[in-house]
Formats: structure tokens, C-alpha cells, sequence
């Protein structure tokens, strides 16, 4: 069955330090893979997804993931942690067979401190 | 693009009575919507997948007659939480799919959160 597992449940990062938030999956088949942010009390944004290609993939307000298959993880990075950055990150996962359900990790909430 | 809205955006009602939430995509058709719920803290747990203009395909576990999902057109999926008690108090979100051409992402409303006293 396909899973993720995120497991940190919190990261704290100074300012302007580099972060990493982790996730590792496992699936059948290649995946299709996707990290969100949540803020408060809203809704997810979508920030980046690896379907195919780059093991390296860039999205969106900096972040970046890199897909690692052999380790089986795509850790989501950001070179300088914005204050605004403080939110909840989930990865995800959707198997190709299977086209509609992505299942979700637990959710890593980030702090970034000034 | 891509945005999907949810009215409304939180909602309190009394216990046994229902509570209907709407999941537009505004600036594209979306033949397949989700419904999630998300308790404190905790992931996202998938409750159904709504198809517009048939039956929607319900998790492991989730009541159907109890939630009931209706995909009437392509911009506009309903959730309606019937009978409603305390338990049933959670933060509500829909998403939608962009179309089988995409790149398979969701795309998620603002979320509705469901207060039942």
C-alpha cells in the first residue's frame, strides 16, 4: 500500500539559515509525488510536485525537492528560511494506477524564528 | 488560476441539525472534487471522491448517508453533514482536480470549519 511518512512532527530554523523538511514514501511503481503548506486556518497551497525527470524540482516562494529514489525520500528545502515561511508542510503521494486519491504524510510544522 | 473556493468559511449549528458546504472551482471545470476533513493537528483524511453527474466513491468508514456529496456541475461540489452532533465538529476541505490532462495536483479551498454545539 502506498504510505508517507513525515518524521518530524516540527523543524525550527533560524532566519535566513537553510531548511529542510522530510519525507520519505513508499509506493508501487514510480511515484508521483507533491508537498503543500497549510496556514492557519486555510485551506492547502500547492508548492511543487516530481512526476517525472530532474531529481531536483523548483516550485514555488523559493522551495525546492529533491527526488531521491534509492532512498526513497523528497525532501522538501529552501536555501533561506523566511519568517513567513512558519506554517504546516504535508507531502504526498498518488500512485500512477491510481488517479484520483493522494495520500497525505502526517504534517511537519515548520517555525522559523527571527 | 486554479482557485477553488468553499462557502462558508466556518459555520456553527446545533446538534441534529444539518449543515450544507459548497466547493466551487472558479476559473476552471472540474470533473472530480475531494472532500477531506482535517481534525487538529492531524493530517488530511480523505472522505470521498465526488464525480460530476454520477455518485460520488466514499472512503472506508465514512457514512454515506450522513455525508452526503453531491456534484450537480462542473464548478460546484456540495457537502452536506446531516443530523449533525459535536463529533462532527472539524475543519472541512475540498480540492479539485484541474482535468485528466494535468499533472494530477489538487488544487485546495480555503477550508470550512464546522462548530456543532
Amino acid at each position: 500500500a502506498q504510505s508517507v511518512a513525515q518524521p518530524e512532527d516540527q523543524v525550527n530554523v533560524a532566519e535566513g539559515n537553510p531548511l529542510t523538511v522530510k519525507c520519505t514514501y513508499s509506493v508501487s511503481g514510480n511515484p508521483y509525488l507533491f508537498w503543500y503548506v497549510q496556514y492557519p486556518n486555510r485551506g492547502l497551497q500547492f508548492l511543487l510536485k516530481y512526476i517525472t525527470g530532474d531529481n531536483l524540482v523548483k516550485g514555488s516562494y523559493g522551495f525546492e525537492a529533491e527526488f531521491n529514489k534509492s532512498q526513497t525520500s523528497f525532501h522538501l528545502k529552501k536555501p533561506s528560511a523566511l519568517v513567513s515561511d512558519s506554517a504546516l508542510y504535508f507531502c504526498a503521494v498518488r500512485a500512477p494506477y491510481n488517479t484520483d486519491k493522494l495520500i497525505f504524510g502526517t504534517g511537519t510544522r515548520l517555525q522559523v524564528f527571527p | 488560476g486554479a482557485v477553488v473556493s468553499q462557502h462558508p468559511s466556518r459555520v456553527i449549528c446545533k446538534s441534529g441539525t444539518s449543515v450544507k458546504i459548497e466547493c466551487r472551482s472558479l476559473d476552471f471545470q472540474a470533473t472530480t472534487m475531494f472532500w477531506y476533513r482535517q481534525f487538529p493537528k492531524k493530517s488530511l483524511m480523505l472522505m470521498a471522491t465526488s464525480n460530476e453527474g454520477s455518485k460520488a466513491t466514499y472512503e472506508q468508514g465514512v457514512e454515506k448517508d450522513k455525508f452526503l456529496i453531491n456534484h450537480a456541475s462542473l464548478t460546484l461540489s456540495t457537502l452536506t453533514v446531516t443530523s449533525a452532533h459535536p463529533e462532527d465538529s472539524s475543519f472541512y476541505i475540498c480540492s479539485a482536480r484541474l482535468g485528466a490532462q494535468s499533472s494530477y495536483e489538487q488544487y485546495f479551498g480555503p477550508g470550512t470549519r464546522l462548530t456543532v454545539t
